[in-house]
């Protein structure tokens, strides 16, 4: 089945300590996003990428990063977490994105637990 | 600017009752609107879609909603609830490239 990917699915990293989460999509999809959802609230658009195209949120911190290394993959960088980054973290893709259509629908992966110690 | 808003964080109905999760949104054009739930510690699985083709969109697990363009709502429902309904649903729209959610609303099932 074609699918969105995470791994790993619960990540556990110190405070100050790098740490990368890992997306991979079977489906062939030009853009893929990375969201943070804090408990009990909506997802948050951190930023995604349209092919090669890095478009970042405006209110994105600095301390994260992201790499696109070809179509397949996708990357989340944590350069330095701190104890507000514990959350858990989705990938999405979507075929296109600012058409209006179908191709816009975003497909989740299962999420990637972060707790910060 | 696009934008939607759920009415109650929380809804609990019980095991077979009507489930109903209101959902308005707010977009200056034809808006295309979405259902997602969110099972604990899962990603974000599409329930349905609003793409204009037709006012009353069938999802996936027996959930409909329908698009109300004079209340400018796309309300939830499921006529007969399951506690395997028992998640958090997002309605959301899409607009300025992006997915713009609503705060959630968590649905309890009472046996």
């Amino acid at each position: 089945d074609a699918m969105v990917i995470q791994n790993p699915r619960y990540q556990v990293t110190q405070f100050g300590k790098p740490v990368t989460l890992s997306c991979s999509q079977t489906l062939n999809h030009n853009v893929m996003y990375w969201y943070q959802q804090k408990s009990s609230q909506a997802p948050k658009l951190l930023f995604h990428y349209y092919d090669k195209d890095f478009n970042n949120e405006a209110d994105t911190p600095d301390n994260f990063q992201s790499r696109r290394p070809n179509t397949s993959f996708c990357f989340l960088d944590i350069r330095s977490p701190g104890l507000g980054d514990a959350a858990m973290y989705l990938c999405a893709t979507s075929r296109e994105t600012g058409t209006g259509g179908a191709a816009d629908t975003q497909y989740f992966g299962p999420g990637t637990r972060l707790t910060v110690l | 600017a696009q934008s939607v808003t759920q009415l109650g964080s929380h809804v609990s109905v019980s095991e077979g009752a009507l489930v109903l999760l209101r959902c308005n949104y707010s977009s200056s054009v034809p808006p295309y609107l979405f259902w997602y739930v969110q099972y604990p510690n899962q990603g974000l699985q599409l329930l349905l879609k609003y793409t204009s083709a037709a006012t009353l969109v069938k999802g996936i697990n027996g959930f409909e909603a329908e698009f109300k363009k004079s209340e400018t709502s796309f309300h939830l429902t499921k006529p007969s609830a399951h506690m395997s309904d028992a998640a958090e649903y997002f309605c959301a729209v899409f607009g300025a490239q992006k997915l713009v959610f609503g705060q959630g609303t968590r649905l309890t099932i009472n046996p």
